[in-house]
């Protein structure tokens, strides 16, 4: 059971938009810290695909976009295309247990 | 170019011990804080060790509290997971993760070294 919820699978259309949610508690998100996202390939490292809620890491295309709210984040991507097709981790501090937390993954499917 | 390279995973009976390696090439290594984390086949990404620069602080997570021991070279440029009582449910990926300066990010991670536990 992961600290931050997120719904195991979603899937799209190509051109299409979805969003991927990431649940928190009053220990991580709730308390300000912030939450970051990582796109993982089958068979690859994770690679950071936006970090302090909202900010793209370098080369990432602005068809993905993140925020957050209270105790909740999530991630959308517009424009979906093929090649999106990944694992997408959220990701952030939680201070009752002093230490990183992730979410336990959501498999994107572009149809 | 930021480098990190696991090394020393492989079979390793329940009990058993492994230590593994990550060498870094590309930054300031004593300058950053350092994480190990895991993934178990089909699974997803779990935290499971915390290194400060200078070595301490040191954190953990309580699956490996107590069994696991993460240190640094910073000479060497390297961090180090001693892993030991090794348990069928330590079978992952160890993938080694710079922490971005100031935040709890990972902004490199290392490709993964597979410990697999079994008899």
């Amino acid at each position: 059971q992961s600290v931050l919820t997120q719904p195991p699978s979603v899937s799209g259309a190509p051109g299409q938009r979805v969003t991927i949610s990431c649940n928190g508690s009053n220990s991580n998100l709730g308390a300000g810290y912030d939450v970051n996202w990582y796109q993982q390939f089958p068979g690859t490292a994770p690679k950071l695909l936006i970090y302090r809620n909202n900010n793209w890491r370098p080369g990432v295309p602005d068809r993905f976009s993140g925020s957050k709210s209270g105790t909740s984040a999530s991630l959308a991507i517009t424009g979906l295309q093929p090649e999106d097709e990944a694992d997408y981790y959220c990701q952030s501090f939680d201070s009752s247990l002093s230490g990183k937390v992730f979410g336990g993954g959501t498999k994107l499917t572009v149809l | 170019e930021v480098q990190l390279v696991e090394s020393g995973g492989g079979l390793v009976q329940p009990g058993g011990s492994l230590r593994l390696s990550c060498a870094t090439s590309g930054f300031t290594f004593s300058s950053y804080r350092m994480n190990w984390v895991r993934q178990a086949p089909g699974k997803g990404l779990e935290w499971i060790a915390y290194i400060n620069s200078g070595s301490s602080p040191i954190y953990y997570a309580d699956s490996v509290k107590g069994r696991f021991s993460v240190s640094r070279d910073d000479v060497k440029k390297t961090l180090y997971l001693q892993m030991t009582s090794l348990r069928d449910e330590d079978t992952a990926i160890y993938f080694c993760a710079r922490e971005y300066t100031g935040s709890y990010f990972f902004d490199h991670w290392g490709q993964g070294t597979l410990v697999t536990v079994s008899s």
